[in-house]
């Protein structure tokens, strides 16, 4: 079975500090992964994956296999990075995908 | 083209009762997905379509929940004897094969 574990709820940090919001998952296969952000009051929306290996709004991810993660950096948070991130795998001819329980990331001024 | 839209965005009922949700997904997306959120956790799959056909179902889709996309465009997901562990977040999301979907902003319901 596929799963994907945020093992931190919340991650509080000060403006400015580096993130990592953690991510690990177990699949079987070559699992295609992903982090998803919601601003509040804003829908869910893609933030990166790990395929096209971009950087997006200063955060990147990279897929370790060995550890079977997918952390998400940024080396200095701003405040409007504040929201909840969900990371996030699909393995299937569908495209369905599998969510973790999301961690709320506040940036503190 | 306002992206995925979603209708009501909030829903209240009685326990027992039958509601239905609207899901209008991105003009050109052949793909329609529905997912369920529930406090504090991330979204559950529960049903996908390409085009008009149901591909895929959830084991969290029980019997009491049907969902059709008629014409491979609008999709509708009905929950039949609503149930008080049917209050969540249900979740739409578009996509043009395997590319990025793109989600809607969902329907709140409460039973109560």
């Amino acid at each position: 079975a596929q799963r994907v574990t945020q093992p931190e709820k919340l991650l509080s940090v000060f403006k400015g500090a580096p993130v990592e919001l953690k991510c690990n998952y177990s699949y079987s296969g070559s699992p295609e992964l992903f982090w998803y952000v919601q601003y509040s009051r804003q829908r869910l929306q893609l933030l990166l994956r790990h395929i096209s290996r971009e950087s997006i709004k200063g955060f990147t991810a990279d897929l370790n296999k060995g550890e079977t993660s997918f952390h998400l950096k940024k080396p200095f948070a701003q405040e409007e990075d504040s929201a909840m991130y969900y990371c996030a795998l699909t393995g299937n001819a569908g495209n369905m995908l599998t969510f973790g329980g999301g961690t709320r990331l506040m940036v503190k001024p | 083209d306002t992206g995925v839209s979603q209708d009501p965005r909030h829903k209240i009922t009685k326990r027992g009762q039958n509601v239905t949700f609207r899901c209008d997904p991105i003009s050109e997306h052949n793909r329609l997905y529905w997912y369920r959120q529930t406090l504090g956790q991330g979204p559950e799959f529960l049903t996908y379509f390409q085009n008009e056909a149901q591909l895929e179902k959830s084991r969290l889709l029980s019997d009491r929940f049907s969902a059709e996309r008629p014409k491979g465009s609008f999709s509708t997901l009905e929950i039949q004897r609503t149930e008080q562990g049917d209050s969540a977040m249900y979740l739409c999301a578009s996509s043009f094969a395997n590319t990025e979907a793109f989600f809607g902003q969902g329907t709140r319901l409460t039973v109560v």
